[in-house]
């Protein structure tokens, strides 16, 4: 049972355009919500985050955007560069009060110059 | 620098080897986590230590073994793996407890069981 859901595998986008990721998620207990970003060989990065009590978190060129009535989140990059190309996990943490997290199978952005 | 650090970055072994992955994180966290990442699989949650107890396995096979003698370092000990085992293994730390903390990774062990 995927609690985490990336129905997009791969998305291309133009240099200087918005990137536009989305993940849905099936458990209503999540509260809080993680980006992270993961290119080859190495671990996945933290990007940025939101919680449950807001609907918008922006730091710089990266937006996280959450309804909760639809349990789904997006993550928008404008300008997008390069150097975002990677692959970017969405993410919660187990409702239990622990901490692991569960992540949905990813996106691979590739942005073209 | 992340804070997590992971050795060795790649290994080879053959199915009847003994070989243990390391993980040290610097950050002061209460808990260590391994996750496997396989080809075009989701990172898959592995085992859970909260203050050096394990608090989860997710049903791992018992030939992988892990080990957490302090809060600071986690072990996964392998012995006769298969050749599905091959994936990349990652570790991370998180602070338990607090605020909605992120969990931070380590850069990974690329295992390729021959």
């Amino acid at each position: 049972d995927q609690q985490v859901k990336q129905n997009s595998p791969s998305l291309s986008v133009q240099e200087g355009r918005i990137s536009i990721l989305n993940c849905d998620y099936t458990n209503s207990m999540f509260d809080y919500f993680l980006w992270y970003k993961k290119y080859p060989a190495e671990g996945p990065t933290f990007l940025i985050s939101i919680s449950s009590i807001k609907d918008k978190n922006e730091d710089g060129r990266f937006t996280v955007f959450l309804n909760k009535s639809a349990k789904h989140l997006s993550l928008h990059i404008v300008p997008s560069q390069p150097g975002d190309s990677a692959v970017y996990f969405c993410a919660a943490p187990k409702p239990s009060g622990n901490t692991p997290l569960v992540f949905g199978k990813g996106t691979r952005l590739s942005v073209i110059a | 620098e992340t804070g997590v650090t992971q050795t060795p970055r790649h290994l080879v072994m053959g199915m009847t080897n003994k070989k243990s992955l390391k993980c040290e994180q610097h950050l002061g966290h209460n808990a260590m986590y391994w996750y496997k990442q396989s080809a075009k699989k989701p990172l898959e949650l592995m085992f859970v230590y909260n203050f050096k107890e394990q608090t989860e396995n997710n049903s791992v096979p018992s030939r992988f073994s892990p080990e957490c003698p302090n809060s600071s370092h986690l072990f996964l000990h392998l012995h006769t793996l298969q050749p599905e085992d091959s994936a990349l293994y990652l570790c991370a730390s998180s602070q338990v407890g607090g605020v909605n903390t992120e969990a931070f990774f380590g850069q990974g062990t690329r295992l390729t069981v021959v």
